[in-house]
């Protein structure tokens, strides 16, 4: 999974807490994206960064943060969890992001279960 | 907004046999890329065509993209029973900006032995 590791891999939290996952890259590349995945909807950008300390909003970002301290690193907060955001969640990597979009790179995804 | 639908939904062939998949999209683009996603692993890029290309290849693969149409194709030749997966199609915008990928829902294909 070209250096991308997330984590925790699995979890199961109750509605109303917080909870943070974790993307970490060996690979330097600048352009960093948190997707959620569900069924019928494919994949879609929750935030994304294009630098440390840079990122903005994606598609369906209601309800989360990021945030980026180190190059190698991209947290991604539900401030409080509700069941709607049960899902797999994804990080990618990109060299280019910016008008050129390059290939991305998948971490092995967080299955996130809200009771 | 869902930028690529893929076409169709789910597919099942024989081993051997090719297997088109089909993706459309909305607006303009820079570059359309195919992603293929195991069950329960992360999504693996295959192959990644610009907007002034028509046709590419990698292996057993090849696509095709009409961007009159907004439109392109994938088409695994010989397929195997590993080849059997999710495939999604992604696309970048023209507007600028690191607005990441827009991807399909996805094509099921799977491989009979």
């Amino acid at each position: 999974d070209a250096g991308i590791t997330q984590s925790p891999r699995h979890k199961v939290t109750e509605t109303g807490t917080p909870v943070t996952l974790r993307c970490h890259q060996t690979e330097n590349h600048r352009y960093m994206y948190w997707y959620r995945q569900d069924p019928g909807h494919g994949l879609r950008l929750i935030h994304y960064s294009y630098g440390v300390k840079d990122t903005d909003k994606g598609e369906v970002s209601d309800g989360y943060s990021v945030s980026r301290s180190k190059t190698e690193d991209f947290l991604l907060t539900l401030e409080s969890a509700t069941s709607s955001q049960t899902s797999v969640y994804f990080c990618a990597i990109s060299e280019r992001g910016q008008a050129v979009v390059d290939e991305q790179y998948f971490g092995p995804g967080t299955r996130l279960t809200v009771t | 907004s869902q930028q690529g639908e893929e076409d169709p939904q789910a597919l099942s062939i024989q081993e051997g046999e090719n297997a088109t998949m089909n993706c459309s999209y909305k607006t303009s683009i820079n570059n359309l890329q195919w992603y293929r996603q195991n069950s329960g692993r992360g999504l693996v890029h295959l192959i990644l065509i610009r907007s002034n290309e028509r046709e590419k290849h990698s292996g057993r693969l090849r696509v095709t993209l009409d961007t009159s149409k907004k439109s392109s194709s994938l088409l695994i030749t010989a397929s195997r029973a590993a080849d059997t997966a999710s495939y999604f199609c992604a696309t970048d915008g023209t507007g600028g900006g690191a607005d990441g990928l827009t991807f399909g829902k996805g094509t099921h294909l799977i491989i009979q032995p």
